[in-house]
């Protein structure tokens, strides 16, 4: 089945450093996502991606969709210490039709550990 | 801003025992899903439900395992006959028109 690959597994950074994490796949998607978990949470929507290209920022974060369809970044810029937590992509492939699902596929997770 | 609840924030139960989690979604939203999510591990797919029906449901999602939206309001996970290896978070998910879903806090299912 569709399989997410997300480097690096975790990050110990010093607060105010950059921070870039990736995540490829073998299949196309036609959204990616990013989400955000903290411990005992769900997941928290970051940004999302709908366009192959596509550039999209919310605040210090910035995320693109990969050209090929197949691939996404984040960066987080300037980091502080609540940005401590779990990072997650997902990819959805929603076609035409109402058997389609959208369901996410998600990758393992990027920890994110910031030094004040 | 709407969010999607989920009750309870914990359940432990007895093996073999049957539970219902229960959501509610965002009330202008069309899909529905569960995901869960092992301890120290990615969230995984259970099962998508749309127009009242299951539309694509994973592997995980066995016979123990049944969705409702009984009143168009909350959106149930019933698994009928716990068994340890069940025990995770159990999330909900709701998407309207923008393709882009959105999590409920999560459900702890212990199961001892």
């Amino acid at each position: 089945g569709q399989q997410l690959n997300q480097s690096p597994q975790s990050m110990f950074i010093q607060e105010g450093e950059d921070v870039s994490m990736n995540c490829t796949s073998s299949s196309i998607f036609n959204t990616w996502l990013w989400y955000k978990q903290e411990p005992g949470e769900g997941p928290v929507l970051l940004i999302a991606l709908y366009k192959a290209g596509e550039l999209t920022s919310n605040g210090r974060l910035t995320a693109q969709f990969g050209i090929t369809r197949k691939d996404s970044f984040l960066n987080i810029s300037a980091s502080i210490p609540s940005d401590v937590g779990i990072y997650f992509c997902a990819g959805q492939l929603r076609v035409g039709g109402s058997s389609n699902t959208g369901k996410l596929i998600f990758g393992q997770g990027t920890t994110l550990q910031v030094k004040p | 801003e709407p969010e999607v609840t989920q009750t309870p924030s914990h359940q432990v139960t007895q093996m073999g025992q049957e539970v219902i989690l229960r959501c509610v979604p965002i009330s202008n939203h069309l899909y529905f899903y569960w995901y869960r999510q092992i301890l120290g591990q990615k969230v995984e797919f259970l099962v998508s439900f749309y127009n009242n029906e299951i539309s694509e449901k994973s592997e995980i999602f066995d016979d123990q395992f049944s969705v409702e939206r009984p009143d168009g309001s909350n959106f149930t996970l019933k698994i009928r006959s716990t068994k340890l290896e069940d025990s995770a978070m159990y999330f909900c998910a709701g998407d309207g028109s923008q393709e882009t879903q959105y999590f409920g806090p999560g459900t702890r299912l212990l199961v001892l």
